[in-house]
């Protein structure tokens, strides 16, 4: 059974950095591509970031494109979220998702999410 | 950026009853369409993907129809655990969600 679970959440300043990670574990992690999606307390979900399962194509949200790096390593089953330049409205549970398919595109599992809080 | 809309934003239903939910995109985005569901506190859970095609251990009575800017989503006869959140999200370029469809008793 594939398995996803998210850590490096927490409280930040406006304007500090954060780094994520999730690791999985039950499938054969490098055949699949790997997104981030965030959820506002009361909001839908948002597409964050994804990368293809070779990590050689990534992709990003125009809300984050430039302040957020999407990385993965197949050789540890994880993947990470480098999050500069947070702002308040970055503020969200962070869940990560596995893909379908080896580009981003559909996710049929879920972790349990970490929680980003950015405040003074 | 291709922006789904969803509506109704809220379906008032009762247990038995036949939901249909709508996603409509802003452009064309031929069959490249999932609808996940929200329960209070969970993450969403993959219903139907490429418009049609149900998840694994996802039961027969959801359903997902259309084609280029217009999907719906049926559930037959909703049991109790059906009372949630749905969203759909496109894969026609980089992903993008709807806004939700709660549909409550």
């Amino acid at each position: 059974e594939a398995q996803l679970s998210e850590s490096g959440g927490g409280l930040v300043q406006p304007g500090g950095s954060l780094r994520l990670s999730c690791e999985a574990s039950g499938f054969t992690f490098s055949t699949y591509a790997m997104s981030w999606v965030r959820q506002a307390p009361g909001k839908g979900p948002e597409w964050v970031a994804g990368i293809s399962n070779s990590g050689g194509r990534i992709g990003y949200a125009d809300s984050v494109q430039g302040r957020f790096t999407i990385s993965r390593d197949n050789s540890k089953n994880t993947m990470y979220l480098q999050m500069n330049r947070l702002r308040a409205e970055d503020t969200a549970i962070y869940y990560c998702a596995k893909d379908l398919w080896t580009i981003p595109g559909g996710f049929d599992c879920w972790g349990r999410g970490t929680v980003v809080t950015v405040s003074s | 950026e291709i922006v789904l809309t969803q509506s109704p934003a809220t379906l008032s239903l009762s247990p038995g009853e036949r939901a249909t939910l709508s996603c409509r995109a802003s452009q064309s985005i031929q069959h490249y369409l999932a609808w996940y569901q929200q329960r209070p506190g969970q993450a969403p859970r993959l219903l139907i993907y490429d418009t049609s095609a149900r998840a694994a251990g996802v039961p027969a009575r959801f359903s997902g129809s259309g084609s280029g800017t217009d999907f719906t989503l049926t559930i037959t006869a909703l049991e109790p655990e059906d009372f949630a959140v749905y969203y759909c999200q496109q894969r026609r370029s980089w992903p993008t969600f709807g806004g939700g469809t709660k549909v409550e008793i």
